[in-house]
């Protein structure tokens, strides 16, 4: 079975404060992607990445930043957190052939920035 | 406007009913459409998957595609309490690789 474990479930955190938000797969995907999902307007892909130190910007990337230093790890950063940024980020993970259309979500974190 | 839209709901049926869930899209490139559901505090899995136009069925769910109308519809026959969750169809210009862009999904509550 596939599996993207998150680092944390829940996490509260203050303005200003730099955010890391790991993601972990074991299935040795070339593609990791990071959401957010918010109440009406659905996931919203923030960054995404093909490949080791490879990174791509999603539709959403103001106020973050990523590290994929390692195939199976995928590192979201919010440099200086903002409250608009509280919502439940979701990793995923997915091959680059085969049923490559399948993402394999994480459990998500949800965020409060207070 | 959104790129894929989806009515928010919640949709609430009783167990047995036929649900009955659709999205449109503007971007006419989308050729792949998934829909995934996702249950409450979990994360999304995908439920099924089609390619271009037509119907595919796998069981009591059927997902059909009009692409001339870019509209997307999921079908869930013989409704069961355990399929009440957030349905969020998903489309994709390609498959390698793919870049999915969300609706913003269907709550729905399967009473019993």
């Amino acid at each position: 079975d596939v599996k993207v474990t998150q680092s944390s479930r829940y996490l509260v955190k203050r303005t200003g404060e730099k955010v890391f938000l790991e993601c972990v797969q074991d299935m040795d995907h070339e593609n990791m992607f990071w959401y957010r999902q918010d109440p009406g307007l659905g996931l919203r892909l923030i960054y995404f990445s093909y490949d080791v130190k490879m990174k791509e910007k999603g539709d959403i990337p103001e106020g973050y930043s990523v590290s994929r230093e390692k195939k199976e790890r995928f590192s979201l950063i919010l440099e200086s957190a903002s409250t608009n940024q509280t919502s439940m980020y979701l990793c995923a993970s997915s091959a680059s052939s085969g049923s490559s259309y399948e993402q394999y979500f994480g459990p998500g974190t949800r965020l409060t920035v207070t | 406007q959104k790129e894929v839209e989806q009515d928010p709901g919640p949709l609430s049926v009783p167990e047995g009913a036929i649900v009955s869930l659709n999205c449109t899209y503007s971007n006419s490139a989308f050729q792949y459409f998934m829909w995934y559901r996702q249950y409450s505090r979990k994360g999304p899995e995908l439920l099924m998957y089609t390619y271009s136009s037509g119907n595919k069925e796998d069981g009591r769910f059927t997902a059909q595609v009009d692409k001339s109308s870019k509209y997307i519809s999921l079908f869930i026959r013989d409704s069961q309490p355990s399929d009440s969750a957030t349905y969020l169809c998903a489309p994709s210009e390609k498959a390698a690789g793919n870049k999915l862009t969300f609706g913003g999904g269907t709550r729905v509550l399967v009473k019993p």
